[in-house]
């Protein structure tokens, strides 16, 4: 069964609105979760990663005050897309994992599309 | 870490073995071989992973060279359902990040 999930699987908004996603790890603890964006017919780019208990560290061209990410408990990181534009529309997705040498799982993807 | 190289898309008939390439010459002593598919609009899922001997899950079967420099992903018998994405990804044990390339579309044909 799914070991990280993603909520809400899909998010349709007018522009300027900020959009909120949760991605929970449901049977172990992540000190470590990572947020990725996909646009179509694409792979997957990383755009952060997110630690518990301290800022997230975020890879280079990805806005830190555009993605604001929050890691405030084990189980538990966020990523809110703050003032969503068109060009902000894509498939994000997280993923956790588990202490040591374990895979990363990942969530289901959240699609958001700014109208 | 190292940069992998795959075909960017496959074809292969439903019930057949599906075996899916990956060069990653620059491969170091450290690093793992990791494979994940992604299924259209889904997230990627984790499939099978190795240092240097062949591995084996319910899932697949992971064959790495004696030289580490390239490595193949087997589904021994594939269904329509294996038809996605996948990706191969070296990486150093512990480490953080997972790079996605553009992986291998491969396509299950009934």
């Amino acid at each position: 069964g799914a070991v990280v999930s993603q909520h809400p699987s899909r998010v349709i908004c007018k522009s300027g609105t900020s959009v909120k996603i949760e991605c929970r790890s449901l049977d172990f603890q992540a000190t470590t979760m990572f947020w990725y964006r996909q646009f179509p017919k694409q792979s997957l780019m990383l755009m952060a990663t997110s630690n518990e208990g301290s800022k997230a560290t975020y890879e280079q061209g990805v806005e830190k005050d555009k993605f604001l990410i929050n890691h405030a408990s084990l189980t538990l990181s966020t990523l809110t897309v703050t003032s969503a534009h068109p060009e902000d529309s894509s498939f994000y997705i997280c993923s956790a994992r588990r202490q040591g040498n374990q895979p990363q799982h990942f969530g289901d993807g959240t699609r958001l599309s700014i109208l | 870490d190292a940069k992998t190289t795959q075909p960017p898309s496959m074809d292969c008939a439903e019930g057949r073995a599906a075996n899916l390439p990956c060069n990653h010459s620059t491969i170091s002593g450290n690093e793992y071989v990791y494979w994940y598919r992604q299924i259209h609009s889904q997230g990627p899922q984790y499939i099978i992973h190795g240092l240097k001997n062949n591995e084996t899950n319910e899932m697949a079967s992971l064959i790495i060279t004696e030289d580490r420099k390239s490595s193949t992903l087997i589904l021994p018998h594939a269904t329509l359902r294996d038809t996605a994405v996948y990706y191969c990804i070296v990486r150093v044990e512990g480490a953080q990040k997972l790079v996605f390339g553009q992986g291998t579309r491969l396509t299950i044909n009934p």
